[in-house]
């Protein structure tokens, strides 16, 4: 079984559509993560949630909009898709008793 | 606030060789701190973290890390290269940001090639 599955794995659009990434994790942990890693390889935090309450926005775009219906799902909507936006989006999941984060295998979203 | 350093963004070493990928770390509270190692395509990793006590810690696939608290570093060694071991390498830090929840905060990562 997977801990953290993340669909699709692959995501090729056009500027200016609209997608979504699921996030899924089956560990039982309280706090989701998504990160954002570039094509230099740089990870950086985007949104953290903690028992569906968004915790952590690190100055995402607006665009940006994460939406966790429950504790087991952290899903990802993007609008108006730019250039920039290409990038690996990663979701991990942490328990609040153990500082160790699990990640899935990745997005790699591709706007042309 | 918490940063990572991560000197050499490659280190290329021979098969057999010692491998020492570098990390410092700043931050304000007691840190936690991690290895993540990322092949091609794939998700992240736990190779190896650091808490509390024993200040060297011991990960998988041989790997080992010392946390020097006086150096502000936490390198990551193993003895002996194996071309399985090529990938990239996180450090990363953790501290509480808001609320209950701990943020990791990753270094740049580290290239190791390893040469037959």
């Amino acid at each position: 079984d997977t801990a953290v599955s993340q669909t699709p794995k692959y995501l090729v659009t056009q500027m200016g559509n609209d997608k979504s990434i699921k996030c899924e994790q089956n560990l039982g942990h309280d706090t989701m993560y998504w990160y954002k890693q570039d094509s230099k390889k740089f990870l950086k935090i985007m949104f953290s949630y903690n028992n569906k309450e968004l915790i952590i926005n690190e100055t995402v775009p607006n665009r940006f909009s994460p939406k966790s219906p429950d504790k087991a799902h952290l899903n990802l909507h993007i609008n108006s898709l730019e250039l920039g936006d290409s990038a690996v989006y990663f979701c991990a999941s942490m328990s609040s008793r153990n500082t160790e984060a699990f990640f899935g295998q990745g997005t790699r979203l591709t706007v042309v | 606030a918490q940063s990572v350093t991560q000197l050499g963004s490659h280190v290329s070493v021979s098969e057999g060789a010692l491998v020492l990928l570098r990390c410092n770390y700043s931050s304000s509270v007691p840190p936690y701190l991690f290895w993540y190692v990322q092949y091609p395509n794939q998700g992240l990793q736990l190779l190896l973290k650091y808490t509390t006590g024993a200040t060297l810690v011991k990960g998988i696939n041989g790997f080992e890390a010392e946390f020097k608290k006086s150096e502000t570093s936490f390198h990551l060694t193993k003895p002996s290269a194996h071309m399985s071991d090529a990938a990239e390498y996180f450090c990363a830090v953790s501290g509480r940001s808001g609320g209950s929840n701990y943020k990791l905060t990753f270094g740049k990562g580290t290239l190791l090639t390893v040469n037959p």
